[in-house]
């Protein structure tokens, strides 16, 4: 089944203890893309990748890292979270470097920093 | 930089009465491409359409209807008939070389 994974789905942690939330696709997809949804605030992208090793970033990249090693995986990473980081994460990936490619989803992961 | 505005944060109808839900862009792009999603209670996001900036066509499916107009940057979508199924957070958003920008979503509230 053609699919975006991400895990884990759900995390709570404390502030300062690194973590990372993997992201993966099997549709062979060139683009993938991470996105934060706070309430009332809709998705902020946070980094997208147009290709292996290529990375750039979205609106929200502070706080933030991410490596595209190999085009079926993108974590997120985040060194030292922090309460603001607290939010509902979503992995995206897409087939290729143009628009209007369908973006799919992952499930999302929810993320607690205390 | 882009900005997608969606005035209305709910938006609550009875079953059967149609609704429309309004987007406004802004940029100074030429070329883009705007789309609408569907975040139902359960929490996926579901792709619903795309729309290039060349392309003004009206379209229609099934219940679903969305109007482009460039000369005021809006996206409009309109949903006929709704049904508590429909009861959702819509999300517009407009994209432009990888890089995305939604909005903060209306949530529809359907009520038998």
């Amino acid at each position: 089944e053609a699919q975006v994974t991400q895990n884990p789905r759900y995390l709570i942690t404390v502030t300062g203890k690194k973590l990372t939330v993997t992201c993966s696709q099997n549709m062979n997809h060139e683009y993938m893309s991470w996105y934060r949804q706070d309430p009332g605030l809709g998705l902020r992208q946070i980094y997208y990748s147009m290709n292996v090793e290529v990375t750039d970033k979205g609106d929200v990249p502070e706080g933030y890292k991410v490596s595209r090693k190999e085009k079926r995986n993108f974590p997120l990473i985040l060194e030292s979270p922090s309460p603001n980081q607290t939010s509902l994460y979503f992995c995206a990936s897409r087939l290729g470097y143009r628009d209007t490619d369908t973006q799919y989803f992952g499930p999302g992961t929810r993320l607690t920093v205390l | 930089a882009q900005k997608v505005t969606q005035a209305q944060t709910e938006i609550s109808v009875v079953e059967k009465e149609d609704v429309t839900l309004d987007c406004v862009y802004e940029t100074r792009d030429t070329t883009y491409y705007l789309f609408w999603y569907k975040q139902p209670p359960s929490g996926e996001l579901v792709f619903l359409i795309r729309r290039n900036s060349f392309d003004e066509q009206n379209e229609i499916s099934g219940r679903y209807s969305w109007n482009f107009q460039k000369s005021t940057s809006s996206f409009n979508f309109t949903i006929t008939a709704s049904q508590v199924v429909d009861s959702a957070v819509y999300f517009c958003a407009f994209t432009n070389a990888g890089k995305s920008t939604f909005g903060d979503g209306t949530t529809l509230t359907v009520k038998p």
